[in-house]
């Protein structure tokens, strides 16, 4: 089993939509969690961490359910500039050794 | 936020030869700096983490004669590419984090092409 799992996509959804991912982990010690985004031959940039508590910002909420070893994305509202791969990354070792996990990504496209 | 920057962003060069790529925090101090690489339409792959003052560890698989790193200060780590073949033609992205666990500040990678 990967350390990060995501389902790769591509989801294809009209402007407008709501859509959510999700990543599971096979970590129960992990730490750290966060989504990143990852534009066309761009580096990452990251676009959220993730809470235990959750956390949202503006069309954009994480989920983390640590009993069920995942993490979730929710984005309302799409706008075609959210057409980009969202990558899950987990810090399995906690916060005292920071070797972090990169999910392979979900492809993500807008359509007018 | 913080700011990674990578030298070259792009580099063609001959089988055979040797690519350095620099990769450079700019503006805060990170003991550790990582080391990925990307083929196309795949995901990131850690190659190594490269710690100030002491030799890098890197991954399963990465051959660490080949690829070379140095962490010479706070601010600086390099990557080497010994002999390079059309196999190691990839993105290479650094990675830097201000805190251990913390958010990892990307560099903007460099797109190396061996003829």
């Amino acid at each position: 089993r990967k350390e990060v799992e995501q389902d790769p996509g591509p989801f294809n959804v009209p402007e407008g939509a709501t859509v959510a991912f999700n990543c599971t982990y096979s970590n129960s010690a992990s730490q750290s969690f966060f989504w990143y985004r990852q534009d066309c031959r761009k580096e990452p940039k990251l676009l959220m961490s993730v809470y235990s508590s959750g956390n949202e910002d503006g069309r954009f909420t994480a989920q983390l359910n640590r009993a069920s070893q995942y993490i979730s994305l929710l984005i309302r509202d799409s706008k075609l500039s959210d057409s980009a791969t969202y990558l899950c990354v987990v810090n399995p070792r906690g916060s005292s050794a920071s070797k972090i996990i990169f999910g392979s990504g979900t492809r993500l496209s807008i359509r007018p | 936020g913080a700011v990674v920057s990578q030298h070259p962003s792009r580099v063609i060069c001959k089988s055979g030869t040797s690519v350095k790529i620099e990769c450079r925090s700019l503006d805060f101090q990170a003991t550790t700096m990582f080391w990925y690489r990307q083929f196309p339409k795949q995901s990131l792959m850690l190659m190594a983490t490269s710690n100030e003052g002491s030799k890098a560890t890197y991954e399963q698989g990465v051959e660490k004669d080949k690829f070379l790193i140095n962490h010479a200060s706070l601010t600086l780590s390099t990557l080497t590419v010994t002999s390079a073949h059309p196999e190691d033609s990839s993105f290479y992205i650094c990675s830097a984090e201000s805190e251990p666990g913390g958010e990892q500040y990307f560099g903007p990678g460099t797109r190396l092409t061996v003829t």
